[in-house]
């Protein structure tokens, strides 16, 4: 199975500030990358498909950008909204799809 | 619009069973692959198991193999995950969720079910 690995686990940043989240996949998955967003007591949300493609109606603040075994998602101006756990999972070989553990994004 | 409204969970016993469903509206089920992903308590994502759109392929996470069966029923528009042989470690929300291209675009609010003794 492909292991996805998160960094940081968690991160506490300032309104307006650039956040940047990495993703790295244990084995060259491609473009084959998703980013979610879980709000607390919430489903998760579709943000970023095939690595850098933002879903409709996403704010374009989020952005993402890698591909192989490296993946970068940023918020280019981190809002009070944002606040949430953030999971990367891949496509490229499965079953099993498998997510990262996951990035705990705080306001300082 | 699209929705998904799963139901079924709750509390119940070690080596018990469970069937919940997910009922679907706002798009062709029968389009779709779907999947069902779980969440345990304050921990990340995991896939448990896809069903194809037409019913012929179906999938399971090891964890669950042999033991959870999912299915679909295209004239009710549902989806069911039956869980069997329960464990503690299958204490989770679980979310149905619509397939697109490797992506899950479209999630229910989850159920819990826990087990426990």
């Amino acid at each position: 199975d492909i292991q996805m690995t998160q960094s940081p686990s968690s991160l506490s940043a300032s309104v307006g500030d650039r956040v940047t989240i990495t993703c790295q996949a244990s084995q060259d998955i491609s473009k084959y990358l998703n980013w979610y967003q879980q709000k607390p007591g919430k489903a998760p949300k579709l943000l970023i498909y095939d690595a850098s493609n933002l879903e409709t109606g996403v704010s374009s603040r989020f952005s993402g950008s890698g591909s192989g075994t490296d993946f970068t998602f940023t918020i280019s101006s981190l809002q009070p909204e944002d606040i949430a756990t953030y999971y990367c999972q891949q496509y490229d070989n499965f079953p099993p799809y498998t997510f990262g553990q996951g990035t705990k994004l705080e306001i300082k | 619009q699209v929705q998904l409204v799963e139901s079924g969970g709750g509390l119940v016993k070690p080596g018990g069973s469970l069937r919940l469903s997910c009922a679907v509206s706002g798009f062709t089920f029968s389009d779709y692959y779907m999947s069902w992903i779980r969440q345990a308590p304050g921990k990340g994502l995991e896939w448990v198991s896809y069903i194809s759109s037409s019913s012929s392929y179906t999938k399971y996470a090891e964890s669950v193999k042999g033991r959870f069966t999912i299915s679909r029923d295209i004239a009710k528009n549902s989806l069911y995950l039956q869980m069997n042989s329960l464990r503690a470690e299958d204490t989770a929300v679980y979310y149905c969720a619509r397939n697109l291209n490797g992506s899950f675009d479209y999630w229910g609010q989850g159920t819990l079910v826990t087990v426990s003794s």
